[in-house]
């Protein structure tokens, strides 16, 4: 059965910290991992990573994948209270590119 | 660009009532996708379609939830009849190709009385 698993669920930041977000599968013939940010509505893209080792940047925001491992994280560093949301991670689990989803983590950012 | 463009934003009605979500895709966008969002279940996949037909309705829960992709720029998703556990958000997404991100809609927040 395919899995994505994130870790933590929840955790609680102070402005100006890193925080480091965490996402393993399991998922036959993997081809890519997504990331999402989701605040009061709709999830909103953030990356989509496929290959090992190479990081993946915008502005604070970075990711990696680890193929190997089975994992990938998501960096957020030097916060701000407008990062607070949901980070999901996803990964295609068939032929057509259908999701599944983890539970996401939320994240709050304290002034 | 416009986005996925959903409607109604909220539904609230009675148990036992027909409710019909709307969607619009990006326009040429060749997948569309509805999903339910719940505290308990998360974000889960419903249905999803490849040029206008259906491919997995795997993750419909019941025969009580119906949708249809008449033609490229529009979906339905029908509940009939509704129950208080159908309440939840319900979004679209729509993505150009097999292996493309996808793009979500505002969602429509479900309450069913």
């Amino acid at each position: 059965e395919d899995k994505v698993v994130q870790s933590p669920l929840s955790l609680v930041v102070h402005e100006g910290d890193t925080v480091t977000l965490n996402c393993s599968y399991e998922v036959t013939n993997f081809r890519s991992l997504l990331w999402y940010k989701q605040e009061k509505k709709a999830p909103t893209f953030l990356f989509m990573l496929t290959s090992s080792g190479i990081e993946k940047k915008s502005g604070r925001l970075s990711s990696i994948l680890d193929k190997k491992e089975l994992f990938s994280i998501l960096n957020i560093t030097a916060t701000q209270t407008g990062d607070s949301a949901i980070y999901l991670c996803a990964v295609p689990t068939d032929s057509w590119g259908k999701l599944q989803f983890g539970a996401g983590t939320q994240v709050v950012v304290t002034p | 660009d416009a986005g996925v463009i959903q409607s109604p934003r909220h539904e609230v009605t009675e148990m036992g009532q027909e409710v019909t979500l709307r969607c619009k895709p990006i326009s040429g966008h060749d997948y569309l996708f509805w999903y339910r969002q719940t505290m308990m279940r998360g974000l889960e996949l419903l249905i999803y379609f490849n040029n206008n037909v259906p491919i997995d309705d795997s993750g419909m829960p019941e025969d009580r939830f119906s949708a249809k992709m008449p033609n490229a720029s529009f979906s339905t998703l029908k509940i009939q009849p509704s129950e208080p556990r159908d309440s939840a958000v319900y979004f679209c997404a729509s993505s150009f190709g097999r292996d493309q991100p996808q793009h979500f809609g505002d969602g429509t927040r479900l309450s069913i009385l």
